[in-house]
């Protein structure tokens, strides 16, 4: 079984609101990831966990505060988003160094 | 710095017509190469991973090809439920990222 699961699929939110978007899999892969989608461009990678520690973060605006409580499960807590941030964000679990599973993404709106 | 091309940009094939989708890449020290399947508004589908020049892997009407410099998606036969953007991308280092080319968006005419 190679699934990556979101939730939730939509989402849409003011600037002023706080909301999570999470991602679990039950593959036992200890590298999780979170990406941004914009149309027609390839995902961005923002943050990498490692073994439940953070080990990458791509320069991505303290408004994206990345989570990982344990090896199956990471959340991403949203607050104070601009319009810019619409897009699809995208889940993503690996062995370390190795091939990356995508899960459906959720598709975000800020209003 | 890692660099991946993609060639070419769109591809309109007709049912049945087999063609290949390039992907071009520099990078200092190839740890492997991905290949993805992406539909309209949904996550990207793994498609192969190859790791050293001359492998080649194969499924159902897809087949892929690494070589030292690029990566070939080769399509035999296609059908119009393959129209969708392939995505490329590499990996290097022990750090986990990925370097993605741009994308092929792939049309299959009935």
């Amino acid at each position: 079984d190679t699934e990556v699961t979101q939730t939730p699929k939509h989402l849409v939110m003011g600037m002023t609101n706080k909301k999570s978007l999470k991602c679990e899999q039950h593959m036992g892969h200890r590298a999780m990831y979170w990406y941004k989608q914009k149309a027609k461009k390839p995902p961005e990678l923002m943050f990498v966990y490692s073994y439940e520690k953070l080990s990458i973060n791509e320069s991505v605006p303290s408004r994206f505060s990345p989570e990982c409580p344990n090896s199956s499960l990471l959340n991403l807590h949203l607050h104070a988003l601009q319009p810019e941030d619409s897009a699809l964000y995208l889940c993503a679990s690996s062995p370390p160094g190795d091939t990356q599973y995508f899960g459906p993404g959720t598709r975000l709106t800020v209003l | 710095e890692d660099q991946v091309t993609q060639s070419p940009e769109a591809l309109r094939l007709q049912e049945g017509e087999s063609s290949s989708l390039n992907c071009s890449y520099t990078v200092s020290g190839l740890r492997g190469l991905f290949w993805y399947r992406q539909d309209p508004g949904k996550g990207p589908e793994f498609l192969f991973t190859l790791y050293s020049a001359g492998e080649e892997k194969e499924k159902e009407r897809l087949k892929a090809t690494l070589t030292k410099k690029e990566s070939f998606l080769h399509i035999t036969a296609p059908k119009p439920e393959d129209s969708a953007t392939y995505l490329c991308a590499v990996s290097t280092g022990a750090n986990s990222k990925l370097t993605f080319g741009k994308g092929i968006t792939l049309s299959v005419r009935p």
